[in-house]
């Protein structure tokens, strides 16, 4: 049982490019979530699913979509990487929802120059 | 009024002593106040959690005051171990609502 597993653990990217963060869980929760961590700022909700084929935004979705096509992948797509999107991103998993447990991988260092 | 307030920023606490994170909400929907623990290089992990029909939880040397009127929660780590040098995340959630705010963090280091 590997839990939430998140790749690339580091990426470096320059102004412009895009990219997918890949996040996975083998628990079989149906709700998922993407943060992202800066320094205090806390965990801000980019974008959560609760369930396969339905996503919605969270507070920061700008510049990021997903998709959600299997109950165990949920990835990240930045379209076009700016200097403001360098940051800690954290998947989470919880089986009934964020009011509940919330499982997070060990995150992605993205930085963009 | 979605937003979490926490404080103190930072914290150092000698080996023993009781360390209190304290955080603060508006939103009087909230029904959820979980906390998250963080150590450098990982992800959170829930620490503790409760609901707004209780006023104290406590699980071993941790333990979360809830106080509803003043729409105040707070962490106090009992004993506190240089094992418990993490950084601390309070967040409240609100049944309804497919999400949690998190507050920005409190970073503890426990000195020996």
């Amino acid at each position: 049982n590997a839990g939430v597993t998140q790749t690339p653990k580091f990426q470096v990217l320059k102004t412009g490019q895009s990219m997918t963060l890949q996040c996975a869980q083998d628990m079989n929760h149906e709700y998922m979530s993407w943060y992202r961590q800066d320094p205090g700022m806390g965990l801000r909700l980019i974008h959560y699913s609760v369930g396969a084929g339905i996503t919605d935004q969270g507070e920061v979705p700008n510049g990021y979509n997903v998709s959600r096509s299997t109950t165990e992948d949920f990835p990240l797509r930045l379209l076009s990487a700016a200097p403001s999107q360098t940051s800690v991103y954290f998947c989470a998993s919880s089986g009934g929802g964020p009011i509940y447990e919330q499982y997070f991988g060990p995150g992605t260092r993205l930085t963009v120059t | 009024q979605q937003q979490v307030k926490q404080s103190p920023q930072s914290l150092i606490v000698q080996k023993g002593g009781i360390s209190i994170i304290n955080c603060a909400y508006e939103n009087t929907a909230f029904d959820y106040f979980p906390w998250y623990q963080q150590f450098p290089g990982k992800g959170p992990a829930l620490l503790i959690a409760i609901r707004p029909d209780v006023s104290e939880k406590k699980e071993g040397r941790f333990t979360i005051s809830f106080n509803k009127s003043a729409k105040q929660f707070s962490l106090h780590i009992m004993d506190s171990q240089p094992g418990d040098s993490a950084t601390y995340f309070c967040a409240a959630g609100e049944t309804s609502y497919d999400k949690v705010i998190f507050g920005p963090g409190t970073s503890l280091s426990v000195i020996p």
